[in-house]
Order: C-alpha cells, then sequence, then structure tokens
C-alpha cells in the first residue's frame, strides 16, 4: 500500500532559527514529490515539485531534497520567520496509476 | 491572471440533502482535481478531470461525483450527505495531468448537521 509518513507531526521553533521536515515514502513506482505549504483557513500553495532525477531544489528559503533510492524527501527552512507558521504537506504522485498520496503534514509554529 | 475560484465558499447542509460545489480554474488551466481535508483524515484525493474526462479517482464511494465541462468548469456533487462529509473540499488546477505545477482555490467550507 502506498504511503507518505511526515516528521515530525508539530513543531515549535524560535524566529530566525532554521527547521527541517522529513517525508518518508513507499509509492511505486515513484514520478514526483511536492512540498506544500497551507496557511490555515486557506488552501496549499506549492513550495516544490521534484521528480527522480532531482537531488535538491531551492525556492527562497525553502530547499527540498530528494533521495529516491532511500525514498525520502527533506524541507529545509532557513532562517524561518513568523509567517513561516503554517501546516506543510508532502504529495507524492504514482507513476503507473497517476495517483497521489498525501503525507499528514508537519504543522509549524514560529514563535518570537 | 485571477486564481481559482470556489463557490460557495460556506455551506451547511442536513444529512441526506444533496450538495453541488463549483470550481473555475486558472485561464487555460485544462486539469482539475478535487480534494477533502478533514483534521481527522487529512488531504485525501477525491477526483481528477481532464478535457472533460475523468482521469482518475480516490478512494471515495459512489455519493462522490463530479464532471469537467469544455470551458475547463468543474463541479462535485455529494448525494445524500453523511454528517462525516464535513469537510473542507479543495479544488486544484493545472496546466496539464502529473508533473505540472497545481495552484488551489480557497476551499468551499461543508458542514453538515
Amino acid at each position: 500500500k502506498n504511503q507518505v509518513e511526515q516528521s515530525p507531526q508539530s513543531l515549535i521553533i524560535l524566529e530566525g532559527k532554521n527547521c527541517t521536515l522529513q517525508c518518508n515514502y513507499t509509492v511505486s513506482p515513484f514520478s514526483n514529490l511536492r512540498w506544500y505549504k497551507q496557511d490555515t483557513g486557506r488552501g496549499p500553495v506549492s513550495l516544490t515539485i521534484m521528480t527522480f532525477s532531482e537531488n535538491t531544489k531551492s525556492n527562497g528559503r525553502y530547499t527540498a531534497t530528494l533521495d529516491a533510492d532511500t525514498k525520502q524527501s527533506s524541507l529545509h527552512i532557513t532562517a524561518s520567520q513568523l509567517s513561516d507558521s503554517a501546516s506543510y504537506i508532502c504529495v507524492v504522485r504514482e507513476n503507473a496509476g497517476n495517483m497521489l498520496t498525501f503525507g499528514g503534514g508537519t504543522r509549524l509554529m514560529v514563535k518570537p | 491572471k485571477a486564481g481559482v475560484t470556489q463557490t460557495p465558499r460556506y455551506l451547511i447542509k442536513t444529512r441526506g440533502q444533496q450538495v453541488t460545489l463549483s470550481c473555475s480554474p486558472i485561464s487555460g488551466h485544462r486539469s482539475v482535481s478535487w480534494y477533502q481535508q478533514t483534521p481527522g483524515q487529512g488531504l485525501q484525493f477525491l477526483f481528477e478531470y481532464f478535457s472533460e474526462t475523468q482521469r482518475n479517482k480516490g478512494n471515495f464511494p459512489g455519493r462522490f461525483s463530479g464532471r469537467q465541462f469544455s470551458n475547463s468548469r468543474s463541479e462535485m456533487n455529494v448525494s445524500t450527505l453523511e454528517l462525516g462529509d464535513s469537510a473542507l473540499y479543495l479544488c486544484a488546477s493545472s496546466l496539464g495531468v502529473n508533473s505540472y505545477e497545481q495552484y488551489f482555490g480557497p476551499g468551499t467550507r461543508l458542514t453538515v448537521t
């Protein structure tokens, strides 16, 4: 069964600090992996999308990594800001049936 | 360019009723996907449409159905509503399927009483 596990479930950090969120998946065959940021009461916003051949991709202070061999991805947030407080969701698309599997998300809170 | 719009934004229905939600994708986007989001289950995929054809369907009962029109606008319908259908229903549009970026709408908050 295809699964996407995210850790930690929730995280509290101080403004200005860095943090790393993890995503492990069992989806196979793999097509791509997306990281989304979802503010409370809003729809998710795509941060990065990574295909099999991509190891690292950055979007401002967000850097995603992908290890397709170990089926792990991480999202690193540098110099966190209060506006980074949100849920971060990892989504993996399967290649064969084109299905999407969602992680449960990591709820990040950045405190001043 | 206008973003993805969903109507209505909020809806209250009673058990047994049916509901239709609407989604207008970004101009030029031909793929529309629907998701259900609840605190307990997180985001779950409902279905995906491309050029008026359903490309993929999630693991939901037949009470959940959808369609896409020639202008790429999409509707989803839930019949015989149950309390457990209370959720945020999100629509996302993209140029095509698979690798294209998805852009989400603000969602429709459905409450079933």
